[in-house]
């Protein structure tokens, strides 16, 4: 596509249920962020690949969140058991490569809301 | 470890006034500089960037300056129109950080007609 695709872009999910957060980059782009943004701040770094190799997972908060990118392309963020904390948008962004400098792009966010 | 500092909105002009925002980083290393846009209801739209000391990044009548010396990267617009009302954020990448983007709190701007 010509950007990146978030999907759903808008969730409510009960205390303590499972939610998924897909993404789809830009088409030929290696480098995958996720980013968190609660409301009024800046986004915060959640977790990095390269291709389909998660090689930068710091930024997770717990370890109730995982993602995931088996084919280089998709990738979904899972959240597990979720909190009214983890209430924000999600942001996906990509970029052609690693290198420092290139452009990264994002998509339009999940909003996430936990009730 | 590696941070980013902008002014805190809201920033209310009124239409044709100038627009500074200022942005102040820290970083173990030679970072890269952004500015990103949000309008309203969409997404993160890079602005301009500057890779290097001195290079002044431009687009939409947008302007930054890579000041190593101080450490800053004030975006500045010669005229505001309405259309400009967003919030406005400041970043820095760093190659051993693995190109990842660390994001000011971001400046919410507010133009009048």
């Amino acid at each position: 596509g010509a950007g990146v695709s978030q999907s759903p872009r808008y969730k409510v999910a009960k205390r303590g249920q499972d939610v998924a957060l897909r993404c789809d980059p830009i088409s030929g782009h290696v480098s995958l962020f996720w980013y968190q943004q609660a409301l009024g701040q800046g986004p915060e770094f959640l977790t990095y690949f390269q291709n389909e190799a998660q090689l930068d997972k710091s930024g997770l908060p717990s370890d109730r969140f995982f993602a995931e990118r088996p084919e280089g392309s998709v990738s979904t963020l899972k959240i597990q058991r979720t909190q009214q904390e983890d209430s924000a948008v999600y942001l996906c962004a990509s970029s052609l490569d690693r290198g420092s400098g290139n452009t990264i792009y994002f998509g339009e966010g999940s909003w996430l809301t936990v009730v | 470890g590696n941070s980013v500092t902008q002014m805190e909105g809201p920033v209310t002009l009124s239409e044709e006034a100038f627009l500074t925002i200022n942005c102040t980083y820290t970083a173990t290393g030679y970072p890269s500089l952004f500015w990103y846009v949000q309008y309203p209801g969409e997404g993160l739209q890079l602005l301009l960037k500057a890779t290097k000391a001195d290079d002044k990044g431009s687009n939409k009548g947008f302007e930054a300056t890579y000041r190593k010396e101080t450490t800053s990267f004030h975006l500045e617009k010669g005229s505001v129109q309405v259309s400009d009302s967003a919030v406005y954020f400041c970043a820095l990448t760093l190659k051993a950080a693995g190109n990842k983007l660390t994001f000011g709190g971001g400046t919410r701007v507010l133009v009048k007609p």
